[in-house]
Parts: structure tokens; C-alpha cells; sequence
């Protein structure tokens, strides 16, 4: 399985403000995914992010508020944009979930508050 | 539409009871269906999959589900329940949709008591 990291672990952030998370696999992935998870809540999907081509977004997320960028095969970023309390979650990101390659690994997530 | 139940968003076993974690999924594909488990403040980590293999299934730590396409149902036991075990708990179906689209349930604490 894939070593994914993200960066920040954790952040404290004002209401209107933009947060940036970084997410980095140590081996080549076609297919990397971002998700939120809400307090107490289970795993939503909010984008899938393939090097080379816009990310596709899930019902519900927008690219003005989470804009993807995945500049090359071992990394992604994912923007939470004009932020507000709702926003608190925490975001991961996955690899994974191509032809060959079902199972999706997960990195250790963000921890966004959002004050 | 592919889904996953949980029943129990709480689960309290003694120290050396069994474990049971129930799932039940709805898919009009065959599924492929995967437990994971998340520590406090920790990410995700991969406990066991099926994907239309062996109905049993065997993954880390002595936990293993049974796929039973009858009752739809991937459930998670594990013999003898150790403090450790103590985590958040989830399962998740997968489709192919050009990609392994995954839909999770909401998840079961596992709460263990000396």
C-alpha cells in the first residue's frame, strides 16, 4: 500500500479565510480523492482528482469553494475556500480505486476548525 | 443507488467478548465491500476487503467478515474483543463508475471495557 501524507494535520482558521492541504503519496497513483468527514459523521466524497485533467466534483461541492489542483502523479491539493463554521471537518485525501487497484488507502487527515 | 447500513452506532463488548459489527448493503453489481477503521485522531486504515473472492475474508489485527449475498450482509467479527480494538468502525461498498466509487456507512464506535 501506498505512504500518504497531508499537511497541515490540524489548523485553526477565521471565517472567511482560505485553507490549502497538501496531500503526497510516495509512489505514482492515477486516481487521488478527497473527502470530509463531519464531526461524528461518516465519509463523504467531495472530488476525484486525476493528473492531467480537471477534478470531477460529487453532488453537493462546487469548484469555487473546493478547488483541486493535481499537478503530477504524487500529489494533490485541496482549497476550502471563504470559510465558515460549517466547514469544520476534517478532510483526507485516498489513493487508489483504478482498474487493478480497488481498494482505496487513506491519509491521516486534516483537522479544520473554523471560528 | 449502492448503500451501506450499519446498525448500532454503538457497541460495547467486555475485554475477551466476541465482536459482531453489522453491515448490510444494497447494490444492483456484484459489490466489492471493505471494513475500515479509524483510531482517535488517525486516518483510515484498510481491515479487510472482499471482492468476489473467498466469502471469508480475513484481514488484520484477527478480525474477519463473511460476505452473505442471501442477506446481504458483510459483517465484522472478531473472537475475543481487546482493549485496543477500541475505534470507530466502518464499512463501505465500492462500484466501478470508471472508477471504485466508494459509499460508506456511518460508522460503529466499538467501545471496550475491562
Amino acid at each position: 500500500s501506498a505512504v500518504i501524507s497531508q499537511k497541515p494535520s490540524r489548523d485553526i482558521c477565521q471565517r472567511g479565510t482560505s485553507l490549502t492541504i497538501q496531500c503526497q503519496v510516495d509512489s505514482q497513483v492515477t486516481m487521488m480523492f478527497w473527502y470530509r468527514q463531519q464531526p461524528g459523521q461518516s465519509l463523504t466524497l467531495i472530488a476525484t482528482a486525476n493528473q492531467g485533467s480537471e477534478a470531477t466534483y460529487e453532488s453537493g461541492f462546487v469548484i469555487d469553494k473546493f478547488p483541486i489542483s493535481r499537478p503530477n502523479l504524487t500529489f494533490s491539493t485541496l482549497t476550502v475556500s471563504n470559510l465558515s463554521p460549517e466547514d469544520s471537518s476534517i478532510y483526507l485525501c485516498s489513493v487508489g480505486g483504478s482498474k487493478g487497484k480497488e481498494t482505496q488507502y487513506f491519509g491521516p487527515g486534516t483537522r479544520l476548525l473554523v471560528l | 443507488a449502492q448503500s451501506v447500513t450499519q446498525l448500532g452506532s454503538h457497541v460495547s463488548v467486555s475485554e475477551g467478548a466476541l465482536v459482531l459489527l453489522r453491515c448490510n448493503y444494497s447494490s444492483s453489481v456484484p459489490p466489492y465491500l471493505f471494513w475500515y477503521v479509524q483510531y482517535p485522531n488517525q486516518g483510515l486504515q484498510l481491515l479487510l476487503k472482499y471482492t468476489s473472492a473467498a466469502t471469508l475474508v480475513k484481514g488484520i489485527n484477527g478480525f474477519e467478515a463473511e460476505f452473505k449475498k442471501s442477506e446481504t450482509s458483510f459483517h465484522l467479527t472478531k473472537p475475543s474483543a481487546h482493549m485496543s480494538d477500541a475505534a470507530e468502525y466502518f464499512c463501505a461498498v465500492s462500484v466501478w463508475t470508471g472508477f471504485q466509487k466508494l459509499v460508506f456507512g456511518t460508522g460503529t464506535r466499538l467501545l471496550v471495557s475491562p
